[in-house]
């Protein structure tokens, strides 16, 4: 079936660092991507839908600056936290919404980040 | 705006009892409705879900719920639970007249199956 692979799987960092995280549809194209991120025990909550080729939308609430998505190819969309803190220790779950083949319309999950900052 | 309600963050049953995991939604229009399956430190597995059609959505594993649009619910159920059923499960609304496929979750319940 469709996969959607997700890197790194676990990262440490310090504080004030930046962290980038891959999404990437490896058998399918995917001209929309969406971001969630998960507290303990917490549901999932969007923060953005990523579009190929054109700006992210954030839901309210959600830092543009802090947190910046980039979609630049119909395979790939990065999460990049800025200047991380200890607050945005979290899970970080993406989503790929299928465009060809017999991945098209159905929306597959990446195997989820783990964000640990010091 | 959408919103899913998951009645119980935690459900007990016994092996081989009747799984009931409750989900209610809150549209005027039914939305699409998923229920998905997460195992510690991994993503999200579609479990089923219902678009049009038949109201008895039956998923992987066993799984299956039931649209009523007369009680805005999708309850999950599976007749005879297993030890690997255990794990958190998050119903799921995606608005019909939103063409982006958004989902917004509900809180998730925990399901603990007893030996």
């Amino acid at each position: 079936g469709a996969v959607v692979s997700q890197h790194p799987s676990w990262v440490i960092c310090k504080s004030g660092t930046s962290v980038k995280i891959e999404c990437r549809s490896l058998d399918f194209q995917a001209t929309t991507m969406f971001w969630y991120r998960q507290f303990p025990k917490q549901s999932l909550m969007l923060m953005a839908t990523s579009n190929e080729g054109s700006k992210a939308t954030y839901e309210q609430g959600v830092e543009k600056d802090k947190f910046l998505i980039n979609h630049a190819s119909l395979t790939l969309s990065t999460l990049t936290v800025t200047s991380a803190h200890p607050e945005d220790s979290s899970f970080y779950i993406c989503s790929a919404r299928g465009t060809s083949g017999r991945a098209t319309g159905e929306l597959f999950f990446g195997e989820g980040s783990r964000l640990t900052v010091l | 705006a959408q919103s899913v309600t998951q009645l119980g963050s935690h459900v007990s049953v016994s092996e081989g009892a009747l799984v009931l995991l409750r989900c209610n939604y809150s549209s005027s229009v039914p939305p699409y409705l998923f229920w998905y399956v997460q195992y510690p430190n991994q993503g999200l597995q579609l479990l089923l879900k219902y678009t049009t059609g038949a109201t008895l959505v039956k998923g992987i594993n066993g799984f299956e719920a039931e649209f009523k649009k007369s009680e805005t619910s999708f309850h999950l159920t599976k007749p005879s639970a297993h030890m690997s059923d255990a794990a958190e499960y998050f119903c799921a609304v995606s608005d019909r007249k939103d063409s982006s496929y958004k989902l917004i979750f509900g809180s998730g319940t925990r399901l603990l199956v007893r030996p």
